[in-house]
């Protein structure tokens, strides 16, 4: 049973280019999460989504990110003109839908975003 | 929405000793509590979690207590090893909503 897939690890942009992270959840799981952590800090709630719809995007600037969970494929959490201040390391999670029980929220092994 | 408190930010403890990290929520809806433990470089590997309807839950070396009328819960770990340095992070979440995280503990275990 695979994790959570991210995808690339790491990831070079020049400012102002386009950043584009994936997340495939494990196996079961309908929902994914996305927190950004800055290097030596926390982990910042962004977007929660289930397939084809956004259930919280509260954490998310409201300029230059966007994310979906198309009803096939990965989740994408898209950053466009990236600038210098986005560069951190991009984790997804993901669970099961609620109320079903067990563990929930397993984490990716994260996108490192380096804009440069 | 949700806040989360931790404390400590850092905890130097010797090999052997035990180790406690604290955290607050804000949220009496809270329903969920998890903690993950982050080494350098790596992502978030969650370690133990309760529930609201449990006051407390234990595994091996790692223990977690929730107390809900204080809106606070607490890690616990014994016999400490220098393979236990790590962050560690704490997290609360009610039904429907993401996970909230505390800032995270650097624990540092001494051998």
């Amino acid at each position: 049973n695979a994790g959570v897939m991210q995808n690339p690890r790491h990831l070079v942009r020049r400012r102002g280019q386009e950043a584009r992270l994936r997340c495939s959840p494990m196996k079961g799981h309908s929902h994914v999460y996305w927190y950004r952590q800055l290097p030596e800090e926390g982990l910042k709630f962004m977007v929660y989504l289930q397939k084809e719809n956004i259930i919280d995007e509260s954490g998310m600037p409201k300029e230059r990110f966007s994310a979906e969970f198309p009803k096939e494929g990965p989740s994408i959490l898209r950053i466009q003109q990236v600038v210098r201040g986005d560069s951190a390391a991009y984790f997804c999670a993901s669970s099961p839908a609620p109320g079903t029980g067990g563990p929930e929220a397993f984490f990716g092994q994260g996108t490192r975003l380096t804009v440069v | 929405g949700e806040n989360v408190e931790q404390h400590p930010s850092t905890l130097s403890v010797q090999e052997g000793d035990s180790a406690v990290i604290k955290c607050t929520y804000s949220d009496s809806a809270s329903n969920y509590f998890p903690w993950y433990k982050q080494e350098l470089g790596k992502r978030p590997q969650l370690i133990i979690d309760i529930r609201s309807n449990v006051g407390e839950k234990k595994d091996q070396r790692i223990a977690v207590t929730l107390n809900k009328t204080a809106k606070h819960f607490s890690l616990h770990i014994t016999e400490t090893q220098p393979e236990d340095s790590a962050v560690y992070f704490c997290a609360a979440r009610r039904g429907g909503r993401a996970l909230t995280f505390g800032s995270g503990t650097r624990l540092q275990v001494q051998p």
